[in-house]
């Protein structure tokens, strides 16, 4: 069975102090690695696709890699509203995802 | 443009009654998904569908049904509720079936089942 796993559960940051975050995958029939950030009572919100290993992408203080069996999101001196869940998911067909738990990250002043 | 709304937001039902989650989109899309989302574990797919008047088992099926009489609207069933199915669900849609389309969220309906 396909799987994606994330790693921390929770991760609390001063401001400015700079981490990454987690996501291992099934590596047999990715598609494609997608992360989405979720604020409490709120739906996901897409952030970043990559496809293969080596990808990267960028967003303000975040950066999405990804290598053979590992994908990363780098928070580069985060605030306060960086506060949120993040979750993983990979596409292994056309009609679905396989998503993370996620890391509940909280950003401290 | 609201892109993808849901109906209720919150609903509270009593073991054995029935309701449906009205999902809409106003996006044109071909593909809708409803999942629901449980402390500790990831979305997990309910149903999906690729297409008008088409539907197709997720994940965790059991205990729901669904219809896609139109494109812009899904339609997920409880006939009758468990405390089981007591989560926030969420419903989806994307473009089309093209790898890179990213699916869309809607607010989600937090259902509590007594």
């Amino acid at each position: 069975e396909d799987q994606v796993t994330q790693s921390p559960e929770a991760l609390r940051l001063q401001e400015g102090e700079s981490s990454s975050l987690n996501c291992s995958y099934t590596v047999s029939g990715l598609r494609g690695l997608f992360w989405y950030r979720q604020d409490p009572g709120k739906g996901p919100e897409f952030l970043f696709t990559l496809y293969s290993a080596g990808e990267e992408k960028e967003k303000e203080r975040l950066k999405a890699t990804l290598t053979k069996k590992e994908s990363f999101l780098h928070i580069t001196a985060p605030k306060p509203e960086d506060s949120a869940t993040y979750l993983c998911a990979g596409r292994y067909n056309n009609n679905d995802m396989r998503f993370g738990a996620g890391t509940r990250l909280t950003v401290k002043p | 443009n609201a892109g993808v709304t849901q109906t209720p937001k919150f609903r509270v039902l009593k073991t054995g009654q029935s309701m449906t989650l009205l999902c809409a989109q106003d996006m044109n899309h071909e593909y809708m998904y409803w999942y629901r989302q449980d402390p500790g574990m990831g979305l997990r797919l309910i149903h999906y569908s690729v297409g008008e008047g088409t539907t197709a088992k997720g994940e965790v099926p059991d205990g729901y049904n669904v219809s896609r009489l139109k494109k812009q609207n899904f339609l997920l069933g409880l006939e009758s509720a468990a405390p089981s199915q007591t989560s926030v669900y969420f419903c989806a849609s994307r473009l089309d079936r093209r790898v890179y389309n990213e699916q869309f969220f809607g607010p989600g309906t937090r259902l509590t089942v007594l």
